[in-house]
């Protein structure tokens, strides 16, 4: 089973619309949780970190939250763009070797 | 800075048939990592180098070898490539330092038939 698991596994929404990415994960212990874009074709690009201590962090219309307690995470779009569509992906780090844990990624498209 | 860098970009193999691919980063960084990254599932790590001269197994090892060939480069190699290995592949940076940001390449397909 993988320690990282993302629903929905894709989502259809229209521009200008809000949207929530779900992450929740058993890695232990705990050091660190990302959230990474990638676009179709390319590489994944960092959007944001959440450590241990932090609760919620924004990047533009992209807000994470992290609840350490229950393991999950979320990452909510605001006012998607077309260019929003893409696969959103959650990675968990561990503090054991640095051991780092990929979801299998959320593909978002927004529609016009 | 390009960052990092891959090739080729596409590649269609025969089974039985080995190849390189090539990675370069231009950030200075020490650690260097090859994922696969399959439909449906998470980035498994293959292989990774946390600096020059050192590399250890990830995830899934099986099939492939690497070389750090110095801090800059970082190749995987197919000796006898298999369908299984149908994927695509990257190739990511990090530098040394704290909470594990990773630079990924755009990737090389690679399909074995």
């Amino acid at each position: 089973k993988n320690q990282v698991e993302q629903s929905p596994q894709s989502l259809i929404i229209l521009e200008g619309k809000n949207c929530t990415l779900q992450c929740n994960y058993t890695v232990s212990p705990f050091s660190n949780l990302r959230w990474y874009k990638q676009d179709t074709g390319r590489g994944p690009v960092s959007l944001t970190i959440m450590t241990f201590s932090e609760n919620t962090k924004s990047n533009g219309r992209y807000t994470a939250t992290l609840d350490a307690d229950t393991k999950q995470s979320s990452l909510h779009i605001t006012a998607s763009q077309l260019s929003d569509s893409a696969s959103y992906i959650c990675v968990v780090s561990a503090t054991r070797n640095n051991d780092m844990r990929f979801g299998a990624g959320t593909r978002l498209t927004v529609k016009p | 800075n390009a960052g990092v860098t891959q090739t080729p970009k596409f590649q269609v193999l025969k089974t039985g048939q080995s190849m390189t691919l090539q990675c370069a980063q231009d950030m200075n960084h020490n650690s260097m990592y090859w994922y696969r990254q399959d439909p449906g599932m998470g980035l498994r790590l293959i292989y990774y180098s946390a600096s020059e001269g050192t590399t250890d197994k990830g995830e899934v090892p099986n099939g492939y070898n690497v070389s750090r060939l110095n801090k800059r480069e970082f190749s995987l190699r197919l000796e006898s490539a298999a369908p299984s290995q149908t994927s695509v592949y990257f190739c990511a940076s990090r530098p040394t330092s704290s909470y594990n940001e990773q630079f990924f390449g755009p990737g090389t397909r690679l399909t074995v038939l």
